[in-house]
């Protein structure tokens, strides 16, 4: 069955590096895949879509970048502010109709 | 622009009755999808709708009907609670297009006793 696995543990780092996030998937061949953000007790926001003919995308301080060979998507967030504090999570399409996958989420921390 | 609606915000049932969760979407989008999240389990698709009078189902439909009459509203009922559907749920909504991205709600908080 499909899978996607996102790491559990927290990420804790300073203000100022970059944080990569991972996302691993297996058993399927996604067109796109998408990153959203999720804070405390509100509904996760988009954050960017990466398609299947696509290795990067960016978007202010975000990158995501998309390998097809590894089935593997890393998402970076440059020079990390504590605002960026939240749980981040990765979706695969699942029948189109954008009904999506969701992995279970990387918290982020980020200290002053 | 209120986006993606949910109410009620937060509801406490006993095992066995029954309730609609509503949602409602200002943006005239035509897809519009239902997701549970558990600690552990991450978001699972319930149903979803690709327009009005057109539902399916997701990975865990089981005691949950939805309808869709109109293009805004897109409410979940709960036939008979169970405590396995104490969750919190999201509803989405996106416009047509398979990389769509999505609208969420920011859920309301389901236990049951």
């Amino acid at each position: 069955s499909q899978k996607i696995e996102q790491n559990s543990e927290a990420l804790n780092i300073q203000e100022g590096k970059t944080a990569t996030l991972t996302c691993n998937y297996t058993n399927y061949s996604p067109a796109y895949l998408q990153w959203y953000r999720q804070d405390p007790g509100r509904g996760p926001v988009f954050l960017l879509l990466i398609r299947e003919n696509e290795k990067e995308k960016r978007k202010e301080r975000l990158k995501v970048t998309f390998d097809t060979t590894l089935k593997q998507s890393l998402f970076h967030i440059t020079a990390s502010q504590p605002a960026d504090s939240a749980t981040y999570l990765c979706a695969l399409d699942k029948k189109g109709y954008s009904t999506l996958t969701f992995g279970k989420g990387t918290m982020l921390l980020v200290s002053p | 622009n209120a986006g993606v609606t949910q109410t009620p915000k937060f509801q406490v049932l006993k095992t066995g009755q029954s309730m609609t969760l509503q949602c409602a979407q200002d943006m005239n989008h035509e897809y519009m999808s239902w997701y549970r999240q558990d600690p552990g389990m991450g978001l699972r698709l319930i149903h979803y709708s690709v327009g009005a009078g057109i539902t399916d189902q997701g990975e865990v439909p089981n005691g949950y009907n939805v309808s869709r009459s109109t293009t805004e509203d897109f409410p979940l009922r709960l036939l008979s609670a169970a405590p396995s559907q104490t969750s919190v749920y999201f509803c989405a909504s996106s416009s047509r297009g398979k990389s769509s991205p999505l609208h969420f709600g920011n859920g309301t908080r389901l236990t049951v006793t």
